[in-house]
């Protein structure tokens, strides 16, 4: 079993839609939880940052945390077709030094 | 400000070659790590430096090193390279070790062997 894990789609909506994303994760130990955009041949790009459990939101974006599920969402209101790429999810114990990522998750947003 | 910077930027070697991929992090930033991707999935750790010295490492062999400067730029050197090497190598810094500042990672080195 992986330490996370994540469908990797791919994942196609309309312009306008809600693009709802997802990982689980085995380590209980995680404590922080990012969210990073990628897309094709280019670096991963940080969007979204959260400690814990609870919600963060920023502008389009907003990012779960349930860690009692070991579960977590990015939600993107109102997609634009810029936000075609690839969706990371990455969590870390903390002071540690590793991120583990899940595989990625292919959004297409159809102008 | 320059993000991080990585050189080259796509590269191709012949299997049992070696190769040396670069690393500037963010001015102020003291610590690198260096990830690979391979197509189609996340980011797998290879090493963190931290004030020039080793915090971390991930499951690669031996054949993979790399080194911190004093001014902070990095280094991974990888030896007898073998076709699964072929791979996304990104770089990523930050103000400290772990989660708390968040990485900023570079646009990568493609790196394709033959």
């Amino acid at each position: 079993q992986k330490e996370v894990e994540q469908d990797p789609g791919p994942l196609s909506v309309p312009e306008g839609a809600i693009v709802s994303l997802n990982c689980t994760y085995s380590n209980s130990a995680f404590q922080y939880f990012m969210w990073y955009r990628q897309y094709s041949r280019k670096g991963p790009e940080l969007l979204m940052y959260t400690y814990s459990s609870g919600n963060k939101e920023d502008g389009r974006f907003t990012a779960q945390v349930d860690k009692s599920s070991k579960y977590i969402s990015l939600f993107i209101r109102d997609s634009q077709p810029s936000d075609s790429a690839t969706y990371l999810c990455a969590m870390s114990v903390g002071n540690d030094y590793k991120l583990s990522f899940g595989a990625g998750t292919t959004v297409t947003v159809r102008a | 400000d320059a993000g991080v910077t990585q050189s080259p930027t796509h590269l191709i070697k012949t299997r049992g070659q070696h190769v040396t991929l670069r690393c500037s992090p963010i001015s102020g930033h003291k610590s690198v790590s260096w990830y690979q991707q391979v197509l189609g999935q996340g980011p797998q750790f290879i090493f963190q430096y931290y004030e020039k010295e080793e915090r971390g490492r991930g499951n690669f062999p031996d054949r993979f090193s790399a080194r911190q400067f004093p001014n902070y730029s990095s280094e991974l050197n990888v030896n007898a390279l073998l076709l699964g090497d072929s791979a996304l190598y990104l770089c990523a810094s930050s103000f400290g070790t772990g989660g708390d500042y968040g990485y900023t990672f570079g646009s990568g080195t493609r790196l394709t062997v033959v």
